[in-house]
């Protein structure tokens, strides 16, 4: 299974702040790497898919990089219904797999 | 618009099976490319893949899972399900279907609101 190592795991911030997550992959993925956002009882929302290319609909604040084995995530601009866990997810191989998860929160 | 949601039951009891069903509208299961997944997490957990059903009736399973899971399509119903035999309390959390995205690899792109199952005597 391919592993994805997601930093860090938990992140405070202030709104406004600019807010990176990153991902490793154990093996080369291309982009194959989507971002997900979860809210508190709610289920997974895709924000970004191809490592970079963003969901219709998704603020432009949001944005993926990253190729092979190394991806980031960044919101530029941190607003606070931007409150969530964030996820990576590699889908170049079955068994799909996920980073841990980034909580992020208001300081 | 695509839409899925799960249903099934809250609470089962230690070695029973599970059965869940995700009810889906706005695609087409036969469509070439088609395909529907399951996840499910626990709490505090990431999400965990568990099968895929692609529109040719070709089923993937996750491989620690594969001798308990089941995967099923029914087509003129719009729905997929999925069945997990004795079903052990590292089996609660909440289980998710998902629609897989038609030209991106296993990308889902779009998720259910997710059923709670809790495993209990």
């Amino acid at each position: 299974d391919i592993l994805m190592t997601q930093s860090p795991s938990s992140l405070s911030a202030s709104l406004g702040d600019r807010v990176t997550i990153t991902c490793q992959a154990s093996q080369d993925i291309t982009t194959y790497v989507s971002w997900l956002q979860q809210k508190p009882g709610k289920a997974p929302e895709l924000l970004i898919h191809d490592a970079s290319k963003l969901e219709i609909g998704v603020p432009s604040r949001f944005s993926g990089s990253g190729s092979g084995t190394h991806f980031s995530f960044t919101i530029t601009s941190l607003q606070p219904e931007d409150i969530a866990t964030y996820y990576c997810q590699q889908y170049d191989t079955l068994p799909i797999t996920f980073g841990q998860g980034t909580r992020l929160d208001i300081k | 618009q695509i839409s899925l949601k799960e249903s099934g039951p809250t609470l089962v009891q230690p070695t029973q099976s599970l059965t869940l069903t995700c009810t889906f509208s706005g695609f087409s299961l036969p469509s070439p490319g088609a395909g529907v997944g399951w996840f499910r997490q626990s709490p505090g957990k990431a999400p965990e893949w568990l099968a895929l059903i692609y529109w040719d009736g070709d089923e993937r399973y996750r491989s620690s899972l594969k001798t308990r899971l089941t995967i099923t399509k029914d087509t003129s119903k719009n729905q997929v399900v999925l069945t997990l035999a004795n079903i052990q309390p590292a089996d609660a959390g909440v289980y998710y279907c998902a629609h897989r995205r038609l030209g991106f690899g296993e990308l889902f792109d779009n998720w259910g609101q997710g059923t709670r199952v809790t495993v209990s005597s």
